[in-house]
């Protein structure tokens, strides 16, 4: 049973341009995860989606930023216009919809903005 | 709003023995989860061990325990026989309500342990 995988593992970048991550949950998973985590702190969410629904953003996903997941599998998260402030530790996680709920995440996409 | 609070920036341990890494939290909701994750140097969140607010044992995954305390809000974990790969930073996590659609988990500041050989 593989984990969830996430592509790129590190992404360097100049301000202003555009940047996508991708991420393979675990197969059997119907839920799926997007976090950012700086420097020093705990991850902070940022959506999620069940199947191929999107059914929460949180207020940090500005215009700038949008995820699909198409068909209910793998997911994107695309970053337009890229800022500095961008800079952070993109996780992506995948659980179950029933029971624990027990959220398992990738590696992460660590991305830097020049 | 759920808050997760960890008190300790970073805790040493010498190898073999038991460190306890307190978590506390706030919530209003009467049903809800609390996990705790390990983050290596490599990145990647590892998920440790669950406890349910309807759980009435502590909950324990091998050499991890949890110190549930409802009534203090606290979720304390406990590793036992510290090994040298244990040395991370361990993050304490709550889970909304999910007939809210508040299934997305709410992360504390993180404990960096370090074993001391």
């Amino acid at each position: 049973d593989t984990g969830v995988s996430q592509d790129p593992r590190h992404k360097i970048t100049k301000r202003g341009q555009n940047v996508t991550f991708r991420c393979d949950p675990i197969s059997e998973h119907n839920r799926l995860y997007w976090y950012r985590q700086t420097l020093g702190q705990g991850p902070e969410f940022l959506t999620y989606f069940q199947n191929e629904a999107q059914l929460e953003k949180s207020r940090l996903l500005s215009d700038r930023f949008s995820a699909e997941r198409p068909k209910g599998s793998f997911s994107t998260l695309e970053i337009q216009r890229t800022e500095q402030g961008d800079s952070a530790m993109y996780l992506c996680a995948s659980s179950l919809s029933w029971g624990q709920e027990t959220q398992y995440f990738g590696p992460g996409t660590r991305l830097l903005v020049l | 709003a759920q808050k997760i609070t960890q008190t300790q920036p970073g805790m040493f341990v010498q190898e073999k023995e038991a460190v306890t890494l307190d978590c506390t939290y706030d919530t209003s909701d009467q049903s809800y989860g609390l996990f705790w994750y390990k983050q290596p140097s490599s990145g990647e969140m590892i998920f440790l061990i669950y406890q349910g607010s309807y759980d009435e044992q502590n909950a324990t995954e091998g050499r991890y325990s949890l110190n549930f305390q409802k009534a203090r809000k606290s979720a304390n974990l406990v590793i036992s026989a510290s090994q040298l790969g244990d040395s991370a930073m361990y993050f304490c996590a709550m889970r909304g309500v999910p007939q809210t659609g508040a299934n997305n988990l709410f992360f504390g500041t993180g404990t960096r342990l370090t074993v001391i050989p």
